[in-house]
């Protein structure tokens, strides 16, 4: 089974903190996605990255960053925490990088709810 | 930029009944999945089910199906003999292009289930 961790699954923070967010999967996928989800919004999607060092935004970056030094891990980066990035965050992976249009399924991790106080 | 819309916020169903969830999406590409996620209340996001555009036939799995209509950008999800586990957040994503794995998701539809 493909599995998907996040560090935290709750977090309480400070504004103006910088936040770390870590995932790891553990099936050697390429691709890895950071979502925000918030209630009427669906998921958002932040940023992905299709290899080790490389990243692409995604619909909403503003206020984060993003690191990928090692194939299992993706990092997401809150520089200065702000009240509106109180969000939950997903974590995903999918086995294929870019290129083409796959089917594969893409892998959740359990959420972090990060709260900014 | 593809949009998926999900008009019904939330749905409730009597257990053992059937319930049908909508999705429409806006797309120009003609190659693409369709994708139904379920959100179990603190749990992970799963797979449910998954519909390539260029079938005509509809997917099923198990007590799930889909109803895809391609020229209606359509694309519901119906639940049958509904059970209490299958109370959750159901989200319908849509894949295309060529940056794989990249999805555009609903805003979800909470299911209610009913003893």
């Amino acid at each position: 089974d493909v599995k998907v961790t996040q560090s935290s699954r709750y977090l309480v923070k400070r504004t103006g903190e910088k936040v770390f967010l870590e995932c790891v999967q553990d099936m050697d996928h390429e691709n890895m996605f950071w979502y925000r989800q918030d209630p009427g919004l669906g998921l958002r999607l932040i940023y992905f990255s299709y290899d080790v060092k490389m990243k692409e935004k995604g619909d909403i970056p503003e206020g984060y960053s993003v690191s990928r030094e090692k194939k299992e891990r993706f990092s997401l980066i809150l520089e200065s925490a702000s009240t509106n990035q109180t969000s939950m965050y997903l974590c995903a992976s999918i086995r294929e990088g870019r290129g083409y249009l796959s089917t594969d399924t893409q892998y959740f991790g359990p959420g972090t709810r990060l709260t900014v106080l | 930029a593809q949009t998926v819309t999900q008009s019904q916020p939330e749905m409730s169903v009597q257990e053992a009944e059937t319930v049908t969830l909508s999705c429409t999406y806006d797309t120009s590409e003609s190659d693409y999945y369709l994708f139904w996620y379920k959100q179990p209340p603190s749990r992970q996001m799963i797979l449910v089910i998954r519909q390539e555009a260029y079938k005509q036939q509809n997917a099923t799995e198990n007590r799930f199906s889909v109803n895809f209509q391609k020229a209606a950008k359509s694309f519901s999800l119906k639940i049958s003999d509904s059970q209490l586990g299958d109370a959750a957040m159901y989200f319908c994503a849509y894949r295309g292009g060529t940056n794989a794995g990249k999805s555009t998701f609903g805003d979800g539809t909470t299911l209610t289930v009913k003893p």
